[in-house]
């Protein structure tokens, strides 16, 4: 099956500073990469995903970046909040194949 | 329109006990999943089904079983509870197939197993 590895594990900033999480995924016919963010005691929740037929997708202050020939993808989140905090999970899957696989996860603090 | 339902919220075992924890979706989804979460392992799928009548295993099976009793309920049974399966556990379900899009998650179970 897919193996998602995650870094960094814990990442703390400054309100307003950039944070970027990255993820490289094992299996080349991956083609949908979705992130999830994990409020504490709360469920996970996508915040954007990207296809593989794209390389950058934005919204608003986040944006995902896809490089497959690495085989990896990042997660931007700019001028961030304390309300950003939280931890981000990266997932890879194939779109006619319903295995879904997480990375380790990332707990992202930002410091007012 | 509730998305996806879990129960119990919380668990307490004692080690070789049984327990079946259950979900359920209203969103007419294809596909249903099993994680738990551990500190610093992220959400390991456990089992999954992709359809109505069907399971797979994930990355961590042993000691699990599943059923998917018709499209909106999969439930996941723990036959004989041993310390290490004390976690928290996520159902999720998704559409799945060639629309592959978002999964909607329950709001957790936490066992623990004593």
């Amino acid at each position: 099956g897919e193996n998602v590895e995650q870094h960094p594990s814990t990442l703390s900033v400054q309100e307003g500073d950039s944070a970027v999480i990255k993820c490289t995924y094992s299996d080349s016919a991956s083609n949908y990469f979705p992130w999830y963010k994990q409020e504490l005691g709360k469920r996970p929740q996508l915040i954007i995903d990207i296809r593989s037929n794209v390389g950058e997708k934005k919204d608003q202050r986040i944006a995902v970046t896809l490089n497959k020939t690495a085989k990896h993808f990042s997660l931007h989140i700019t001028e961030t909040q304390p309300e950003d905090s939280a931890v981000y999970f990266c997932a890879a899957s194939l779109y006619n194949n319903n295995d879904m696989r997480f990375g380790a996860g990332t707990r992202l603090t930002v410091k007012p | 329109n509730a998305g996806v339902t879990q129960t119990p919220k919380f668990q307490v075992l004692k080690t070789g006990q049984s327990m079946t924890l259950q979900c359920a979706q209203d969103m007419n989804h294809n596909s249903m999943y099993w994680y738990r979460q551990d500190p610093g392992m992220g959400l390991r799928l456990i089992y999954y089904s992709a359809s109505e009548g069907t399971t797979d295993k994930g990355e961590v099976p042993n000691g699990y079983n599943v059923s998917r009793l018709n499209k909106r309920e999969f439930s996941l049974r723990l036959e004989s509870a041993a310390p290490s399966q004390t976690s928290v556990y996520f159902c999720a379900s998704k559409q799945g197939g060639a629309l592959n899009t978002e999964a909607f998650f329950g709001q957790g179970t936490r066992l623990t197993v004593v």
